[in-house]
């Protein structure tokens, strides 16, 4: 069965450092990945989309790659901040699922 | 920005009890679904449908769910004999098309089952 990992649980960094977040995915091979934010208690909120023929995906300071080979998906927050302390999720777009994600990666930016 | 808005935050309901979460999905948006999440867990697929019927459910959408949009607006999940491992919080999500497109989520209904 398809199998999501997001290498870390938690990543603590400093303010104005980048962080990366990982996100290795097996037995499927996904046309879309897709990443999301989700504060305590709220929805997911969207953030980047990238598709199987884009290598790297920009907006503002959020930066993704998509390796179909590696099968492997990297998040880059470029000057974080505190506001950015978040937990941070990957997810396949499988079709009529919609989305199958990962566990999460906790990020806490400390100022 | 149109928003995905769900009914009631958060309920609290007795084992055996009916429950009926509510959804408004985004006005133009022809797919919808249903996730949960368990307390500290992932987000878990339920249920998507389009076109008026359940083109998927997982493992977990047993017999004690079903999903209606009785009136072209409304989205609804009914969890038909509560059991306390239904404790979660349920996100009802929609998107214009299938694969590829942005989907837009709620902000959840949390479900407490006593």
């Amino acid at each position: 069965s398809q199998k999501i990992e997001q290498n870390s649980e938690a990543l603590n960094i400093q303010e104005g450092k980048t962080a990366t977040l990982t996100c290795n995915y097996t037995n499927y091979s996904p046309a879309y990945l897709q990443w999301y934010r989700q504060d305590p208690g709220r929805g997911p909120v969207f953030l980047l989309l990238i598709r199987e023929n884009e290598k790297e995906k920009r907006k503002e300071r959020l930066k993704v790659t998509f390796d179909t080979t590696l099968k492997q998906s990297l998040f880059h927050i470029t000057a974080s901040q505190p506001a950015d302390s978040a937990t941070y999720l990957c997810a396949l777009d499988t079709g009529r699922r919609a989305l199958t994600f990962g566990s999460g990666t906790r990020l806490q930016v400390q100022p | 920005e149109p928003e995905v808005t769900q009914t009631p935050s958060h309920q609290v309901t007795q084992m055996g009890q009916e429950v009926i979460l509510r959804c408004v999905p985004i006005s133009n948006h022809l797919y919808f679904y249903w996730y949960r999440q368990i307390l500290g867990q992932k987000v878990e697929f339920l249920v998507s449908f389009y076109n008026n019927e359940i083109s998927e459910k997982s493992e977990i959408f047993d017999d004690q769910f079903s999903v209606e949009r009785p009136d072209g607006s409304n989205f609804t999940l009914k969890i038909r004999s509560t059991k306390l491992e239904d404790s979660a919080m349920y996100f009802c999500a929609s998107r214009t098309g299938a694969t590829g497109n942005t989907i837009y989520f709620g902000e959840g209904s949390w479900l407490t089952v006593v």
